[in-house]
């Protein structure tokens, strides 16, 4: 069964606290993506990593962090920088530059919530 | 910065009817891609339609793109209550290849 999973589902958060919202993919894709999405809004880019061991970041990256050390996971830390981490996070995959492709998959999201 | 912007915000439909969403934006593209969200759940693809297409077509839907006025329209025709959702139009960021930036969305409402 392919896909993308994020998990978990809900995290609470408290003061100070680092968190960490974990990211799993089996599709193969070389690229993937965190959004983090507020009530009502779009979604606005934090991370993003075109390439195992490479990323780059998104227009709200403060307060956040990541690692590719494998092609499948891609987790985000939501530091305690980060004064207004309630949200719900989305994490994406897609083919990569190679395939042409660039159509994105999505997770089904972590809803984040301080405590 | 936000690339596509949808209108209306929200739309409310009886079932049946068609529903037509628009998104206008800002630079050149290569392509639109147009994204179904059902609340609380991630995004699903619906459409693709590159820049030298001017209407794409699948299943119910038929999406249409003007790039001379940077606009897209996504219509859902004989709408069925399971359409109620978020619908968004997301296109890639010029110099940032598989970067790609999503608008507001579009709350579609398909009343049974």
């Amino acid at each position: 069964d392919g896909g993308i999973t994020q998990s978990p589902k809900y995290l609470f958060r408290k003061e100070g606290q680092n968190v960490t919202l974990s990211c799993e993919q089996n599709l193969n894709h070389d690229a993937m993506y965190w959004y983090r999405q507020d009530p009502g809004q779009g979604l606005r880019l934090i991370y993003y990593s075109q390439i195992v061991n490479d990323f780059q970041k998104g227009d709200i990256a403060e307060g956040y962090s990541v690692s590719r050390e494998k092609k499948e996971s891609f987790p985000l830390t939501v530091t305690s920088a980060q004064k207004n981490p309630t949200a719900f996070y989305l994490c994406a995959s897609s083919p990569g530059v190679t395939s042409g492709s660039e159509t994105q998959y999505f997770g089904p999201g972590t809803r984040l919530l301080v405590l | 910065s936000q690339q596509g912007e949808e209108d209306p915000q929200a739309l409310s439909i009886q079932e049946g009817e068609n529903a037509t969403m628009n998104c206008s934006y800002k630079t050149s593209i290569n392509n639109l891609q147009w994204y179904r969200q059902n609340s609380g759940r991630g995004l699903v693809h619906l459409i693709l339609i590159r820049s030298n297409e001017r209407e794409k077509h699948s299943g119910r839907l038929r999406v249409t793109l003007d790039t001379s006025k940077k606009s897209s329209s996504l219509l859902i025709t004989a709408s069925r209550a399971a359409d109620t959702a978020s619908y968004f139009c997301a296109s890639p960021v010029r110099g940032g290849y598989q970067k790609v930036t999503f608008g507001t969305g579009t709350k579609l409402q398909v009343i049974p």
